[in-house]
């Protein structure tokens, strides 16, 4: 069974553009949540998505956003890139079974830098 | 408030030798226990977890980490180790918030030297 995977693997943006990045789940996952990971600021999650809907989210600025399509397929978008938004910014999935205890597998992660 | 420490920033071992990466958290009640390596510029890999039963879970590539309640502890161990698991290190505790999120220690770079 194919991992999670995430493209592009690497970006190079100027401060204030904006970007999207994508995610495709493990066959059969239907949460997927998002996390940044700087030198600084360690791992830190970002928002979850189940069926489409985000369910968690945690304490980023509105500029980052994100959506989830019915395949579980995500993506997440970051508008008025600043300087602090280089960082690898990492998906990962989980089969979310009610009542269950979940497991999250991680993608390879996106590299994005801001010049 | 709901955190987890990772108490060692780096640590040097020896190949061959014995590891422990230590891992504290605080919460009221019994989390979802984790942990994960990361290799540069990969992904997390998830080497075990704990979410109840038995108090010493066992993982992949030659690893366990035992849950004590009474430390609030889920310390990583590995009884020999290869060059190979020079990576960052990063335990992993899901609060039982109802969603997919975890909460991460700060992360321990493990060194092997020869």
């Amino acid at each position: 069974k194919a991992g999670v995977t995430q493209t592009p693997r690497y970006l190079i943006k100027t401060r204030g553009q904006q970007v999207t990045l994508s995610c495709s789940p493990i066959s059969g996952h239907r949460s997927v949540s998002w996390y940044q990971q700087t030198p600084g600021q360690g791992l830190q999650f970002l928002f979850e998505y189940f069926s489409e809907t985000q369910r968690n989210k945690g304490n980023f600025p509105g500029r980052f956003s994100g959506r989830q399509f019915s395949n579980s397929r995500s993506e997440m978008n970051v508008s008025t890139l600043e300087l602090g938004d280089s960082a690898l910014y990492l998906c990962a999935s989980s089969l979310a079974l009610k009542g269950a205890t979940d497991t999250q597998y991680f993608g390879p992660g996106t590299r994005l830098t801001v010049l | 408030a709901q955190s987890v420490t990772q108490p060692d920033i780096h640590i040097t071992v020896s190949e061959g030798a014995s590891l422990e990466l230590r891992c504290n958290y605080s919460y009221g009640a019994t989390p979802y226990l984790f942990w994960y390596v990361q290799s540069p510029g990969q992904g997390l890999q998830l080497l075990l977890k704990y979410f109840s039963g038995d108090t010493l879970v066992q993982g992949i590539k030659g690893f366990e980490a035992e849950f004590k309640r009474s430390q609030s502890s889920f310390n990583l161990r590995k009884p020999s180790v290869h060059w190979s698991d020079a990576a960052e290190y990063f335990c992993a505790v899901d609060f039982d918030s109802g969603y997919s999120t975890l909460t991460f220690g700060k992360g321990t770079m493990l060194l092997v030297s020869p």
